[in-house]
């Protein structure tokens, strides 16, 4: 069955820090996609990045990046100086294609809190 | 450029009474779906359309209701609220079949039943 794990239940990090949300997650398909989604203060789901399986490589943009890694079934996220306006509850999310239904497998999100 | 509407905001409900959220998307899309999401959860998938007059149900979806009569409004029916229900309910479209294509959220309607 698909699972996706997001351990960090809440990280506080202190204004200018780096931090890195984990993501794990379980599929038996070859072909699948990732997501990130932002979910701010305010309550709208706001979408990141999607990542299909096949494409392993590292994405950069402006101070977030991802490292997509199959041989460990993760997808991190790293905000790099982190700011206040980063506090959110982010969520990763699995799809597979091929499996007929048209669902994301959501994790349980990480809430995080910039501190100034 | 609006997206995905909701309305309502916020509700109450009392156990047994009824309601329609709405949710709207001005994006010509053919999929649209609806969330619940609890607290402390991640999103859980209610009903979903691939195009109007199209529905079908997905993880969740007793005590709810859909139709899908035009391609922008995908109404979703409470009909006996239970507490159970209490949520946050998040709308979605994409433009096709996911996950190829990315599923765009509304901003959700809080649901409270006492």
């Amino acid at each position: 069955a698909q699972k996706v794990t997001q351990a960090q239940t809440e990280i506080s990090v202190v204004e200018k820090e780096d931090v890195t949300l984990d993501c794990v997650y379980e599929t038996r398909d070859t072909t699948y996609y990732l997501f990130w989604y932002k979910q701010p203060p305010s309550g709208e789901l706001v979408f990141l990045i999607r990542r299909n399986s096949f494409d392993e490589q590292n994405e950069i943009s402006g101070r977030y990046s991802w490292n997509f890694q199959k041989s460990t079934s993760s997808f991190n996220f790293t905000i790099t100086a982190s700011q206040v306006v980063d506090s959110a509850v982010y969520f990763c999310a699995l799809s597979d294609p091929t499996s007929g239904t048209y669902k994301y497998i959501f994790g349980t999100g990480t809430r995080l809190k910039v501190l100034a | 450029n609006a997206g995905v509407t909701q309305t309502p905001k916020f509700r109450i409900l009392k156990i047994g009474q009824s309601m329609t959220l709405q949710c709207t998307q001005d994006m010509n899309h053919n999929y649209m779906y609806w969330y619940r999401q609890d607290p402390g959860m991640g999103l859980k998938l209610i009903y979903y359309s691939v195009g109007a007059g199209i529905t079908d149900k997905g993880e969740v979806p007793n005590g709810y209701n859909v139709s899908r009569s035009t391609t922008e409004d995908f109404p979703l029916r409470l009909e006996l609220a239970a507490p159970s229900q209490t949520s946050v309910y998040f709308c979605a479209s994409s433009q096709t079949f996911p996950p190829r294509e990315t599923q765009y959220f509304g901003p959700g309607t809080r649901l409270l039943v006492l």
